[in-house]
């Protein structure tokens, strides 16, 4: 079946870079997608992938898959205090339309 | 422009009883999703309209239904609540699922049955 794992914790020093690991299982993904949520908020999309991609770069955000493993991960370059939240990735399920299948997400702690 | 907006932000209901939860989407979306976010489960799909269907729905009972708009408001609707109904609920609205087409999420409405 579908299934998105990843670690649910992870800290880090400010100005240290933080990667947050992924793990799917639906390799016809055509799209892999990271989300934040910062608290009392909703998912805001921070980047996605296509699925023929290794890498993707956006500013200090950066995605590497490995779609042998079917490893995604998002490192955070010079991570701030306000990159504190949880990282949601996430696919398609093998369906068509618009509906999301995210893992737990993990939750970025950030301490200055 | 407008995000998207779900209305109420919070919600207080007692077990058994019915509750309706409005989603308006950014203007021009024609695709609305519903998630249900709790500390156990995660993030779980509900359901999905496109112009006023049904297109796909997740694996929750019957209790859960919802509808669309002509205007392509949404709303769920929850029956006969139960303490696990407890959660926040999320609504997500796109143009379309066509290549990296983003999903724009609300704030959520919580949802505490007691």
């Amino acid at each position: 079946g579908e299934d998105v794992e990843q670690s649910l914790f992870l800290s880090v020093r400010e100005g240290d870079s933080s990667v947050i690991n992924c793990t799917y299982t639906d390799s016809s993904s055509t799209y892999l997608y990271w989300y934040k949520q910062e608290p009392g908020a909703g998912l805001q999309l921070l980047t996605y992938i296509f699925s023929n991609m290794d890498m993707k770069q956006d500013q200090r955000l950066t995605v590497l898959l490995n779609k042998k493993d079917k490893h995604l991960s998002l490192r955070i370059a010079d991570t701030q205090t306000g990159d504190s939240a949880i990282y949601f990735c996430a696919e398609p399920p093998n369906q068509a339309g618009t509906a999301l299948i995210f893992g737990k997400g993990t939750t970025l702690s950030v301490s200055s | 422009k407008a995000g998207v907006t779900q209305t109420p932000r919070y919600l207080i209901k007692t077990r058994g009883q019915q509750v309706t939860l409005s989603c308006s989407p950014i203007s021009g979306h024609r695709s609305v999703s519903w998630y249900q976010q709790t500390p156990g489960q995660g993030l779980q799909f509900l359901f999905e309209y496109f112009s006023e269907t049904q297109r796909n729905k997740g694996n929750f009972p019957g209790r859960f239904s919802g509808r669309q708009f002509s205007n392509s408001r949404s709303e769920m609707n929850v029956s006969t609540l139960e303490l696990g109904d407890s959660a926040l609920y999320l609504c997500a609205s796109s143009w379309d699922r066509g290549p990296g087409d983003e999903a724009f999420f609300g704030q959520g409405t919580r949802l505490t049955v007691v």
